[in-house]
């Protein structure tokens, strides 16, 4: 099946930094790519849609000037979390979907911890 | 707007007993109905989905689930648990297919009893 990518895996950041995640496609393309959030022990929460080459759409009640999302090429997509606090601490998964077989691929994850 | 229910966060069941996880779906359009499963801190893995045609779909590990419209259910099943089926699973729905957005439920986590 194809691959999805997510680097870093794991990321520690002070409070008031900002950090950025990848998530690529490694074997297709994806014009589209999706962001969600998993809090500890629960469900995935969709964050935005990625969308090459325009602008993000993002879920209702996330902040578009705190999650910066950028889908620069058919392969990557980057989320930025800015001025990040332990609030925003969870994990990160990117999905892409490969519309030849109508399906979703997810990276592995990362997982942000902000001191 | 497209929801997903998963009765019981926690489920039990010994080894090599029937494994059964239970979703319902909402969705005002014919929906594309997804199990996924993810181990510790891993991402996720397709089980199975179901988009069109018949409604018993199979997936990997030997489980399956059956689409049932009138009761707008997706429940997954394996006949014989094995210790290494013990994860998160999530059931999700979408409205448009399975390559736009995906929304999951709050997942179950399955206990292997030896």
């Amino acid at each position: 099946g194809a691959v999805v990518s997510q680097h870093p895996s794991r990321v520690i950041c002070k409070s008031g930094t900002s950090v950025k995640i990848e998530c690529r496609s490694l074997d297709f393309q994806a014009t589209t790519m999706f962001w969600y959030r998993q809090f500890p022990k629960k469900s995935l929460m969709l964050m935005a849609t990625s969308n090459e080459g325009s602008k993000a759409t993002y879920e209702q009640g996330v902040e578009k000037d705190k999650f910066l999302i950028n889908h620069a090429s058919l392969t990557l997509s980057t989320l930025t979390v800015t001025s990040a606090h332990p609030e925003d601490s969870s994990f990160y998964i990117c999905s892409a979907p490969l519309v030849t077989d109508n399906e979703q691929f997810f990276g592995p994850g990362t997982r942000l911890t902000v001191l | 707007a497209q929801s997903v229910t998963q009765l019981g966060s926690h489920v039990s069941v010994s080894e090599g007993a029937l494994v059964l996880l239970r979703c319902n779906y909402s969705s005002s359009v014919p929906p594309y109905l997804f199990w996924y499963v993810q181990y510790p801190n891993q991402g996720l893995q397709l089980l199975l989905k179901y988009t069109t045609g018949a409604t018993l779909v199979k997936g990997i590990n030997g489980f399956e689930a059956e689409f049932k419209k009138s009761e707008t259910s997706f429940h997954l099943t394996k006949p014989s648990a094995h210790m290494s089926d013990a994860a998160e699973y999530f059931c999700a729905v979408s409205d448009l297919g399975g390559d736009d957005k995906i929304i999951f439920g709050k997942g179950t986590r399955l206990h292997i009893l030896p």
